[in-house]
């Protein structure tokens, strides 16, 4: 089954404690790409990666690395959390965007809920 | 002000009847507005999508872009309980084919039986 698949689904820190989110994806898509949802903001970019190794900051990356050291998989690190970083957060993938080209399909995981206290 | 505009709703309506989902948004580069559906507890899941202005019918979904009134909406027919969801705009520029979106914040739709 084509998927993204996200890990943990929840989790609940502490303030300043290191944390990974797994994200991967079995579609073979070359643009990955991460998102926090919050209350009648909708979803805004943290990050994306285009391909492997190439990956660039979208409106909100503040607090937050990624890398791409494979295709497949593409974490998101919060080296030292703090509260307003409390939200839901997806990880999506897609074939890359061609300029003038047809739209391509974003596929979103499961959101994975954080908490830092 | 954000780029997106969208009600949040809760818009709650009895089944059968016809819903209007409404986005406006400020950026007049954006060519592809997308509508997203996202159910409790779920990832955001491509509804439908158009290019440029006009019409596009998917059996009971209707999406419609008014590229002059930087206006888009999205039409229900015949609305079901299994509708309930959250409904997210979304629109990218031509130049990259939709791998940088920009969202609406989502407007919750309750179909009472």
């Amino acid at each position: 089954e084509a998927q993204v698949t996200q890990n943990p689904r929840y989790l609940i820190t502490v303030t300043g404690k290191k944390l990974t989110v797994t994200c991967s994806q079995n579609m073979n898509h070359e643009y990955m790409s991460w998102y926090r949802q919050d209350p009648g903001l909708g979803l805004r970019q943290i990050y994306y990666s285009m391909n492997v190794e190439v990956t660039d900051k979208g409106d909100v990356p503040e607090g937050y690395k990624v890398s791409r050291k494979e295709k497949r998989n593409f974490p998101l690190i919060l080296e030292s959390p703090s509260p307003n970083q409390t939200s839901l957060y997806f990880c999506a993938s897609s074939l890359p965007g061609l300029a003038g080209g047809p739209l391509n399909e974003q596929f979103f995981g499961p959101g994975t809920r954080l908490t830092v206290l | 002000q954000k780029e997106v505009e969208q009600d949040p709703g809760p818009l709650s309506v009895p089944e059968g009847a016809i819903v209007s989902l409404n986005c406006t948004y400020s950026n007049s580069a954006f060519q592809y507005f997308m509508w997203y559906r996202q159910y409790s507890r779920k990832g955001p899941e491509l509804l439908m999508y158009t290019y440029s202005s006009g019409n596009k019918e998917d059996g009971r979904f209707t999406a419609q872009v008014d590229k002059s009134s930087k206006y888009i909406s999205l039409f229900i027919r015949d609305s079901q309980p299994s509708d309930s969801a959250t409904y997210l705009c979304a629109m990218t520029q031509i130049n990259n084919a939709g791998n940088m979106l920009t969202f609406g914040g989502g407007t919750r739709l309750m179909v009472k039986p």
